[in-house]
């Protein structure tokens, strides 16, 4: 069955360091999707990304992120500056939207402990 | 984003059925009903999705009102795998644009064996 990967499966960091999370979304599917999940709170969205750019962002995607796909596979998350509040799961998602199939698969989350 | 209301939790006993209800009293003509689940220490997974009429799959029932303000999810014969939080989403089709999931507080399943 297809699946969306994810790396690092955990990564630390020093606050005030850049960090990239990177995702490889199912094959041929077209919209891209970032989320994340502080520990014991909600899933959250971050941006969304379709034709090499973004859709839609939420106001916590502020300038300290980006999103970029660099090649033909990769979904990449980057935060310039971590703060010690960015420690949480971050979900990578995608879907095909060819027809109306309303399922995002996601991956199984990148964990940032930032110190 | 329309909102829907589900209880904090609920315990359902193995290989017996699990209804798990949700509210969505303000739902509008062009929101889907979808259902996600996030098992321990893994992403949201995708169990079932629907809009007026009722929906079977090979993971779940969803059973959705006649006035589409509730609908309920149906485990048929619980399993402790089926153990996560539920999530009952409502998402709007929209012509372009992206549909992003907008994740309530969701209702944990335990499952007993």
């Amino acid at each position: 069955e297809p699946e969306v990967t994810q790396t690092p499966s955990h990564q630390v960091t020093q606050m005030g360091q850049e960090v990239i999370l990177r995702c490889v979304p199912i094959s041929n599917h077209l919209y891209f999707y970032w989320y994340r999940q502080i520990l014991g709170q909600k899933v959250e969205f971050l941006v969304s990304f379709y034709n090499n750019e973004i859709s839609e962002k939420s106001e916590i995607f502020d300038d300290q992120f980006s999103v970029e796909r660099p090649d033909g596979s990769n979904f990449t998350l980057k935060i310039r500056s971590t703060k010690l509040e960015d420690s949480a799961m971050y979900f990578c998602a995608s879907d095909s939207r060819g027809r109306y199939t309303g399922e995002l698969f996601f991956g199984e989350g990148s964990r940032l402990t930032v110190l | 984003d329309a909102k829907t209301t589900q209880p904090n939790s609920m315990e359902s006993n193995e290989e017996e059925p699990v209804h798990l209800p949700c509210n969505h009293s303000t739902i509008s003509g062009t929101d889907y009903i979808h259902w996600y689940r996030q098992l321990p220490s893994q992403g949201p997974e995708y169990v079932i999705h629907g809009l007026t009429s009722n929906v079977n799959n090979r993971m779940a029932s969803l059973a959705i009102a006649e006035d589409r303000k509730s609908s309920t999810l149906i485990l048929h014969r619980a399993t402790l795998r089926d153990a996560a939080v539920y999530y009952c989403i409502l998402r709007e089709k929209r012509q372009g644009g992206s549909e992003k999931l907008v994740f309530g507080k969701g209702m944990k399943l335990t499952v007993n064996p």
